[in-house]
Formats: C-alpha cells, structure tokens, sequence
C-alpha cells in the first residue's frame, strides 16, 4: 500500500479557513485519494475522495496536485464539531478495498 | 440516512472468555469490515467479508478470530478465548456507493475491556 504523509496536528480558529496537507508521493495511477474523520470516541466517518480533478462536496473541498504526489483537504469555515483526526487514505480502485489508516492529523479548533 | 450499527457498545469480559461483537451493516451493502483501535493508536484493519466468506484479513486476525453473517443482516466477530491485548475499540464497517466511488461506513464501535 502506498504510505501518506501528513503533520500530527494542526489548529485553527473557528470560522476560519483550514488546510490539511497530504503527501502521497508514491501514488499510483489507480489510486484514489480518500479523506476520512474520527471525532472523539466515534467510528472513521468517510469526507471525500477524488482521483485528479479537485472535488467539493457539502463536507469539505479536495485539492489534488497536478502530479498527484500531495493533496490538500480544504473546510471552507470550521466550526468546533470539525475538531477531530483526519486521515488521508489511499485506495486502489478494485479488490476489497481494506483502509490503512495512519496516524493522521490531529486537527483542533478554536473558540 | 441510513447507518451501520453496532452492539453491544461496551463490554466487559476475563481473559480467555469468548466475546461476540455484533453488527449491522446497511442493507444493501455487500462488503463488511472490521477494524480495531487501541487506545491512544491507529484504527487498524482486521478482516474484510464478502458473498460469505473473508476475502481479506491481517496478522492480528489469527485463528482465535471468526467472522459470520448468520442471517444475512448481523454481522459478527467472535473473539473464541480472549486475551489482555484484545481491549480495544472494534469498529464495523460496510461498503456502498458515494459520489460514483465505493466507500466505507463505520459504525460506533463496540469497547472491549479484556481483565
């Protein structure tokens, strides 16, 4: 499985712009690049995902680099329910898709 | 909208007990997961099933794990003689679509205390 890096923790205030970065420089063709949370003392919750194009949804906006080796997840304005731990995931398209979770970031927000 | 749910939420078994996790996928999933976290560590895979049987599965899943769809809407994890190690939080998770790309959802977890 290709690995992910990303910074153990990041803060940011409430209602402000928040840019998580991932690099994933041994990236895959096949690879799609899969955003998940973990609030505290819940299950990983799925935000994004995207191949190449940038990509929102009412969650968040996923910013790929042209070469794929990094990708930046965007909350447009956080708010205190977005403290949480985001992982960056890599996913190959066919098979039975298992998630390798890292460590992730450690995104805190504040008041 | 629909959610994978899990029970019971705690448990509290002794070492060498056997547990049963229990879990209920989305219905009309197909792909069912487990995975486990440790306190203060990573969510780790343990075992993916698929048309009833596992398809996938890691190191930490050895011979005294097993997984079962007995009724085709609960999906269990039985634990046969649980260890110390074995406290953790096991997650269930089942695959569906989102946004043209399968994706997996996660239900609370189960805490398993192992004394």
């Amino acid at each position: 499985d290709a690995k992910t890096t990303q910074p153990n923790s990041m803060e940011s205030n409430e209602e402000e712009p928040v840019h998580l970065p991932c690099n994933h420089s041994t990236i895959s063709g096949t690879d799609y690049i899969h955003w998940y949370r973990q609030l505290p003392s819940q299950g990983p919750e799925y935000v994004i995902h995207g191949l190449t194009s940038n990509v929102n949804n009412r969650m968040a906006s996923l910013a790929i680099a042209e070469d794929r080796k990094s990708s930046t997840l965007i909350l447009h304005r956080a708010t205190l329910r977005d403290a949480a731990v985001y992982y960056c995931i890599l996913k190959r398209v066919k098979g039975a898709q298992k998630l390798v979770f890292g460590q992730g970031t450690r995104l805190t927000i504040n008041p | 909208e629909p959610e994978v749910t899990q029970t019971p939420s705690h448990q509290v078994t002794q070492m060498g007990q056997e547990v049963i996790l229990r879990c209920v996928p989305i219905s009309n999933h197909l792909y069912f997961y487990w995975y486990r976290q440790i306190l203060g560590q990573k969510v780790e895979f343990l075992v993916s099933f698929y048309n009833n049987e596992i398809s996938e599965k890691s190191e930490i899943f050895d011979d005294q794990f097993s997984v079962e769809r007995p009724d085709g809407s609960n999906f269990t994890l039985k634990i046969r003689s649980t260890k110390l190690e074995d406290s953790a939080m096991y997650f269930c998770a089942s695959r569906g679509l989102a946004g043209g790309q399968e994706t997996q959802y996660f239900g609370p977890g189960t805490r398993l205390l192992v004394l």
